[in-house]
């Protein structure tokens, strides 16, 4: 069965880094692209951006660029993002899901990132 | 950005009673919809895609229709378990939005 096996909860500091994992099981991992979207209580569900797990490339919502960083481990499966120079706006569930072009049709569990000095 | 409306905010409903959430599209989207269910703590699950095709696994009480920009969720038949938070979201142009999410509960 299709999983998405996301990082455990991350406590950061403002101005810090995170980056969180994603690992996939149960299909091609490089069959299907890899979407990540923010969620928060005020904002709702934002998309962050996707990355082509079989080249690397990725594209970004603009509102995210600068902000976060995908990368892939096509040898484990994995694909990770980064976020960067953390704010308290930066706090939020973060998702991993299986990316179907359109929709979204497998999703990880969630991470919860809080950022506190 | 395509901005994606949602109503009601939330609504409660009776056991067996069939319930409809409406979504909303700053412009057309072509049919490009889709429906999630999210139980708290938990993410968000795949209902509906391209509008009406029922994702593998979700009972067939659960139904989506709609066209250009208006664009609906019916549940028949109100169970426990559908009890949670519906968002909608457009795939038709990057990058994909969602509606704000309408709240079910079990009257």
């Amino acid at each position: 069965q299709v999983q998405l096996q996301q990082s455990g909860a991350e406590l950061a500091k403002p101005g810090s880094s995170v980056k969180i994992s994603c690992k996939a099981s149960g299909y091609t991992f490089t069959s299907y692209y890899i979407s990540w979207i923010k969620q928060t209580t005020g904002q709702g569900l934002e998309y962050i951006g996707y990355i082509n797990t079989g080249s690397g490339g990725t594209n970004y919502n603009e509102k995210f660029k600068g902000k976060a960083t995908l990368t892939v481990d096509k040898s484990s499966s994995t694909a990770f993002m980064q976020l960067s120079s953390l704010t308290p706006d930066d706090s939020a569930v973060y998702y991993c899901a299986r990316d179907e072009d359109n929709y979204f049709d497998y999703w990880g569990q969630g991470v919860m990132v809080t950022v506190s000095s | 950005d395509i901005q994606m409306t949602q109503s009601p905010h939330s609504l409660s409903a009776s056991l067996g009673e069939t319930v409809s959430i409406e979504c909303l599209a700053s412009e057309g989207i072509s049919n490009y919809l889709a429906w999630y269910q999210q139980k708290p703590g938990k993410s968000p699950q795949l209902l509906i895609y391209y509008a009406s095709s029922l994702q593998d696994g979700v009972p067939s009480r659960f139904s989506g229709s709609g066209s250009g920009t208006q664009y609906s969720l019916k549940i028949s038949n109100m169970q426990p378990e559908d009890e949670g938070v519906y968002y909608c979201q457009q795939g038709y142009k990057y990058p994909p939005t969602f509606g704000g999410g309408t709240k079910l509960e079990l009257k």
